[in-house]
């Protein structure tokens, strides 16, 4: 299981992009780096997923640079609904996932 | 679809009472995981399924039980309650294709031990 590493808490305002790095020094071969978000009194809800270069959907785009020690989920002109908790993680499928304590965005009007 | 469901939404027990977390998914998923959530903190797994009959342990699962009769129920047992295992407890469901994983998430229950 890779360990993965986000701040803890970033700040931002209605209509910014926001990137939110995580860190996965030991990520091994076979792992998919995806990340979930989640609303209070909510469970956790996929967001996006890839391997490596780029991933974009309706949602979000995902960088993933070659050595895949990083990736920076990218988040198009926030709104104050996109205040929520979001986690990266990094794993083969059908491991165990292994969340750690994500990174709380706080979208500001 | 109704996805994830999960009963009851809120439970109060007190202190060695038993009682059973149920957890449903309609969407076939041979995967299933029982997840706790404490306050401000991260999700960690106590149990996951691979298909029916066949669970394992996950980060925290002292004090829990699981069993996977069918694809699609998962329920979770607490034996004795305790204060500590006061907490949100989230059930998933996954889906795996190409080598990927998603995992589908309940809306959670509340779970207060007194």
């Amino acid at each position: 299981l890779a360990k993965t590493t986000q701040p803890i808490s970033m700040d931002s305002y209605e209509g910014q992009e926001v990137n939110i790095t995580c860190s996965h020094n030991n990520i091994a071969t076979n792992d998919y780096i995806t990340w979930y978000q989640q609303f209070p009194s909510q469970g956790p809800r996929f967001i996006i997923q890839g391997y490596k270069t780029k991933v974009t959907n309706e949602v979000a785009s995902l960088f993933i640079p070659a050595d895949r020690k990083s990736s920076t989920l990218s988040l198009p002109r926030v709104s104050l609904s996109d205040t929520a908790v979001y986690y990266c993680l990094g794993a083969n499928a059908g491991n165990m996932l292994t969340f750690g304590g994500g990174t709380r965005l706080m979208v500001k009007p | 679809n109704a996805g994830v469901t999960q009963t009851p939404k809120f439970q109060v027990l007190k202190t060695g009472q038993s009682m059973t977390l149920q957890c449903a998914q309609d969407m076939n998923h041979e995967y299933m995981s029982w997840y706790r959530q404490d306050p401000g903190m991260g999700l960690r797994l106590i149990h996951y399924s691979v298909g029916a009959g066949i669970t394992d342990q996950g980060e925290v699962p002292n004090g829990y039980n699981v069993s996977r009769s069918t694809t699609e129920d998962f329920p979770l047992r607490l034996l004795s309650a305790a204060p500590s295992q006061t907490s949100v407890y989230f059930c998933a469901s996954s889906i795996i294709a190409g080598g990927q994983e998603t995992q589908y998430f309940g809306p959670g229950t509340r779970l207060l031990v007194l």
